[in-house]
C-alpha cells in the first residue's frame, strides 16, 4: 500500500497569509506514460463531507478559489493557499490514486491565528 | 445540480450487517464510478472500494474483502454498500463519492453526505 503523510499536523495563519501543508507519498504516483501524477487534495470542515480542490496534483476543481494551488510531483507536493480566508479553516487532506487501495493522508487542520 | 444522497443513520449489533444507500442525480449514473469511503472518529479517510456503475465491475480494499459487497441498480440510480460482520471498529461515517472518470484511477469530485453506522451491544 502506499502510505501518505503529511505535515505539519496543524498550523494556525493570520487572516491574509499564507498556509503551506506538505504531503508525502511512500512511492512515486507518477505514472510516466501520461506524465501526470495521481495526487488529489480535499478539504473537509466539520460535519461535512470532504470537498474536492485538486487532482492532477495541480489542477483546481471548478469553482475552487484561485487562492488554492497545488504543486510538486513524484513523491513530495504541496498545497498552497495564498490568503488565507476564515471560511478557509478546516482539515485538508492529501489523496494518491495511483494504485488501489487509493490511500489518504492523516489531515492537516488549519486555523485563525 | 449534481448530487448524491445517502441514507440515514443505522445503529447494529456486533455480527450484524448494514446496508447504505446512494443515490445519484443530476448525470448519467452510468457513465461514472462509484466509490465508498469510511471515517472513523478521529480517524483519515479510508477507501473501501467502487464499482463501475456502467458494467457493475468492483474492486475492494483487501482490508475489507470477504466482508464488503457493493452494488448498483442502474433503473434506480442508487449504488449500494452492504459490510457484515460488524464490530465496534466498524462505527464511523460512510461516505459514497463519484469518481471523475469511468476508469478506477480518478479523484472523487461529488460526495454523499455521510451516513454515520454505530456498532454497539
Amino acid at each position: 500500500d502506499i502510505v501518505m503523510t503529511q505535515s505539519p499536523d496543524s498550523l494556525a495563519v493570520s487572516l491574509g497569509e499564507r498556509a503551506t501543508i506538505n504531503c508525502k507519498s511512500s512511492q512515486s504516483v507518477l505514472y510516466r506514460s501520461n506524465n501526470k501524477n495521481y495526487l488529489a487534495w480535499y478539504q473537509q470542515k466539520p460535519g461535512q463531507p470532504p470537498k474536492l480542490l485538486i487532482y492532477w496534483a495541480s489542477t483546481r476543481e471548478s469553482g475552487v478559489p484561485d487562492r488554492f494551488s497545488g504543486s510538486g510531483s513524484g513523491t513530495d507536493f504541496t498545497l498552497t493557499i495564498s490568503s488565507l480566508q476564515a471560511e478557509d479553516v478546516a482539515v485538508y487532506y492529501c489523496q494518491q490514486y495511483y494504485s488501489t487501495p487509493i490511500t489518504f493522508g492523516p489531515g492537516t487542520k488549519v486555523d485563525i491565528k | 445540480q449534481v448530487q448524491l444522497v445517502q441514507s440515514g443513520a443505522e445503529v447494529k449489533k456486533p455480527g450484524a450487517s448494514v446496508k447504505v444507500s446512494c443515490k445519484a442525480s443530476g448525470y448519467t449514473f452510468t457513465s461514472y464510478t462509484m466509490h465508498w469511503v469510511r471515517q472513523a472518529p478521529g480517524q483519515r479517510l479510508e477507501w473501501m472500494g467502487w464499482i463501475n456503475a456502467g458494467n457493475g465491475h468492483t474492486k475492494y480494499s483487501q482490508k475489507f474483502q470477504g466482508r464488503v459487497t457493493i452494488t448498483r441498480d442502474t433503473s434506480a440510480n442508487t449504488a449500494y454498500m452492504e459490510l457484515s460482520s460488524l464490530r465496534s471498529e466498524d462505527t464511523a461515517v460512510y461516505y459514497c463519492a463519484r469518481g471523475m472518470a469511468t476508469i478506477l484511477l480518478s479523484a472523487f469530485d461529488v460526495w454523499g453526505q455521510g451516513t454515520m453506522v454505530t456498532v454497539s451491544s
